[in-house]
């Protein structure tokens, strides 16, 4: 059975660095890509980036200078980490699994519950 | 970036009739179009891949067409627990990029 599950602290302070794990189970990290996606409450899905299979990655310019994504694939971990958090960070943070499809983009086919962040002042 | 307009913003049909919900690309996208059900406090769940594939386990009431930059989610008979957000996302090119999304509720 497939799952994701992601953790994380409720709440991070302005300006410091949000950590999530998404640990996965009834696949391989190796067979299939991560992504992470957030969702600002109320609002659209917006793409962070990307784990893939091999263990590169790839990030949504928009965050690209303070979004980190790594994993541990002897535990099935996934893990995104975001300096310089600022209110508009406030979002649920979504990991999803993509099939590796011929090098080709492909869509999500499962997702995480999400773990929702509050950035406080 | 591939921009992914959503229509309409929300909705509103009885039970037993038939919804469209529209979404357009910026450029054409190929048919890499998925789109995904998210009910309140949950996860989004695939519906549909390929523009029109039905992903397992989605009842055959949700349809999706279209190619090009237009694309369109058809959901027919529509039934209580239909009531959720609709989102679509283009998967031809990244940054991946998601149409603003549809509330649908029953009337």
């Amino acid at each position: 059975q497939v799952q994701l599950k992601e953790t994380g602290p409720d709440l991070v302070q302005l300006t410091q660095t949000l950590s999530i794990t998404c640990t996965v189970s009834g696949f391989s990290l190796t067979t299939y890509n991560v992504h992470w996606v957030r969702q600002p409450p109320g609002k659209g899905l917006e793409w962070m980036g990307a784990m893939w299979n091999g263990g590169g990655t790839d990030y949504n310019s928009a965050f690209k200078s303070r979004l980190s994504i790594s994993r541990d694939t002897s535990k099935s971990q996934v893990f995104l980490k975001m300096n310089s958090l600022q209110t508009d960070d406030t979002a649920k943070y979504f990991c999803a699994r993509q099939r590796v499809y011929y090098g080709l983009p492909d869509y999500f086919d499962y997702w995480g519950q999400g773990v929702m962040v509050t950035v406080s002042s | 970036d591939i921009q992914m307009t959503q229509s309409p913003a929300s909705l509103s049909a009885s039970l037993g009739e038939t919804v469209t919900i529209e979404c357009r690309a910026s450029e054409d996208i190929y048919n890499g179009l998925a789109w995904y059900q998210q009910k309140p406090g949950k996860s989004p769940q695939l519906l549909i891949y390929n523009a029109n594939s039905l992903h397992t386990g989605v009842p055959s009431r949700f349809s999706g067409s279209g190619s090009g930059t237009q694309y369109s989610l058809k959901i027919n008979s529509l039934q209580s627990e239909d009531v959720a957000s609709y989102f679509c996302q283009q998967y031809y090119d990244y940054p991946f990029t998601f149409g603003s999304g549809t509330k649908l509720e029953i009337k």
